[in-house]
């Protein structure tokens, strides 16, 4: 079991830019979190995910900021026209039920840096 | 609405002495608490969990934590620190109502030889 992969690791854009984040859960896991780290401050919760619904965006911005996670294929976290407030480093779990019940694996993050 | 506090941004402490990492929380209902690691480029790895039962938690690393209802806390624990237990520490709680892990704001424990 290869844990859970982000890609890419590390990632830059030029202002305005569109920035996709891959994250591919652990195999057997259907639930998938986001989270963002911004320099010096802890995790931020984004959104939450199950197969092809989202279960609770209440930490996404409102604007520019999507998410899925399809039935086939990684959960994807899309940011259009970004700006340098969105460099940050953002992580992905994944859990094979909700949290409650069992532990969430995170992958090694994206580090979005936009210049 | 749930949350966690960490109220030291980092703690420092010798190889070889005690480490405490602290952490308060407030919930409404029972606590589900979490300890998380994150080393230097790395994502985060679980150390242990509080749900019900025993209130002192035993983990990964030879880390602990100790729940204490009458004070919200459950502070990280190791009786012996190793320069290579250097990383990130959070504290997070489940907020029951989501199933989403809240996290705190970190700690840097810092470990000299």
């Amino acid at each position: 079991n290869a844990g859970v992969m982000q890609n890419p690791r590390h990632l830059v854009r030029r202002r305005g830019q569109e920035a996709r984040l891959r994250c591919s859960p652990m195999k057997g896991h259907s639930h998938v979190y986001w989270y963002r780290q911004l320099p010096e401050e802890g995790l931020k919760f984004m959104v939450y995910l199950q197969k092809e619904n989202i279960i609770d965006e209440s930490g996404m911005p409102k604007e520019r900021f999507s998410a899925e996670f399809p039935k086939e294929g990684p959960s994807i976290l899309r940011i259009q026209q970004v700006v340098r407030g969105d460099s940050a480093a953002y992580f992905c779990a994944s859990s094979t039920t909700g949290t409650l019940n069992t532990e969430a694996f995170f992958g090694q993050g994206t580090r979005l840096t936009v210049v | 609405a749930q949350s966690v506090a960490q109220p030291e941004d980092q703690v420092n402490v010798a190889e070889g002495n005690p480490l405490t990492v602290k952490c308060t929380y407030s919930v409404s209902g029972n606590p589900y608490l979490f300890w998380y690691v994150q080393y230097p480029n790395r994502g985060l790895q679980f150390l242990l969990k509080y749900i019900t039962g025993d209130n002192l938690v035993k983990g990964s690393y030879g880390f602990e934590a100790e729940f204490n209802k009458s004070q919200t806390s459950f502070h990280l624990k190791k009786p012996s620190a190793l320069v290579s237990d250097s990383a990130l520490y959070f504290c997070a709680v489940i907020d029951g109502n989501t199933d989403k892990l809240i996290f705190g704001t970190g700690t840097r424990l810092q470990v000299f030889p």
